[in-house]
């Protein structure tokens, strides 16, 4: 059974433009979570998509978004980027939405350095 | 809000011997994970625990959680180089009916011959 994911691996772009991400679930499973991974911040959840619609949010601006697709595929966009958007973004998918004893599985990541 | 506190945030081992990191949770939370993470890599899913008192097992390491103390615990028995890496704990924290993990900084565990 394939695992999640993610491309592009590595990525960099320069401060103000956007980029784009992408995750594929693991085949049956429904829910695609975003991380960001920062030495600073450590893991922090972005945003959680299920059934093509976002069904939780973390704490982060308005230029992170995302979206999934009828296939569960889900990409993620950050607009206008910025240095400290440089980071490890996870995705972990899972069969249904977070709820209990629902166990997630993490992608292998995009590495984004913003120069 | 939960937060997630884990120590020590580095551990250095010699092998053979055993070590125990610790993970905090500041509210009620019902579900307590630990990961691994190797360098330049994703996580690897180690335990679920779900209940109080719950203890799970795999080659040397061990994890536990007590509910009441809002505290897991990840013990590693008679540690080898292979141990190497990165440990988060993560606990569930609610939004209404659904609800995302909260990581704890990482406990980066180097074991050395």
């Amino acid at each position: 059974k394939a695992g999640v994911t993610q491309t592009p691996r590595y990525l960099i772009k320069t401060r103000g433009q956007q980029v784009t991400l992408s995750c594929s679930p693991i085949s049956g499973h429904r829910s695609v979570s975003w991380y960001q991974q920062t030495p600073g911040q450590g893991l922090q959840f972005l945003f959680e998509y299920f059934s093509e619609t976002q069904r939780n949010k973390g704490n982060f601006p308005g230029r992170f978004s995302g979206r999934q697709f009828s296939n569960s595929r889900s990409e993620m966009n950050v607009s206008t980027l910025e240095l400290g958007d440089s980071a490890l973004y996870l995705c972990a998918s899972s069969f249904l939405s977070s709820g209990p004893y629902n166990e997630q599985f993490f992608g292998p990541g995009t590495r984004l350095t913003v120069l | 809000e939960l937060k997630v506190e884990q120590n020590p945030l580095f551990l250095s081992m010699q092998e053979g011997k055993n070590y125990t990191i610790y993970c905090n949770y500041s509210t009620t939370s019902d579900r307590l994970y630990w990961y691994r993470q190797d360098p330049g890599k994703s996580l690897e899913s180690l335990f679920v625990l779900l209940s109080n008192g719950a203890v799970k097992q795999e080659g040397r390491l061990m994890a536990s959680l007590d509910t009441k103390a809002r505290l897991s615990t990840l013990h590693i028995t008679a540690a080898v180089h292979d141990l190497s890496a990165t440990y988060f704990c993560a606990a569930f924290s609610y939004r209404g009916s659904q609800g995302n993990l909260i990581f704890g900084k990482g406990t980066k565990l180097s074991v050395k011959p």
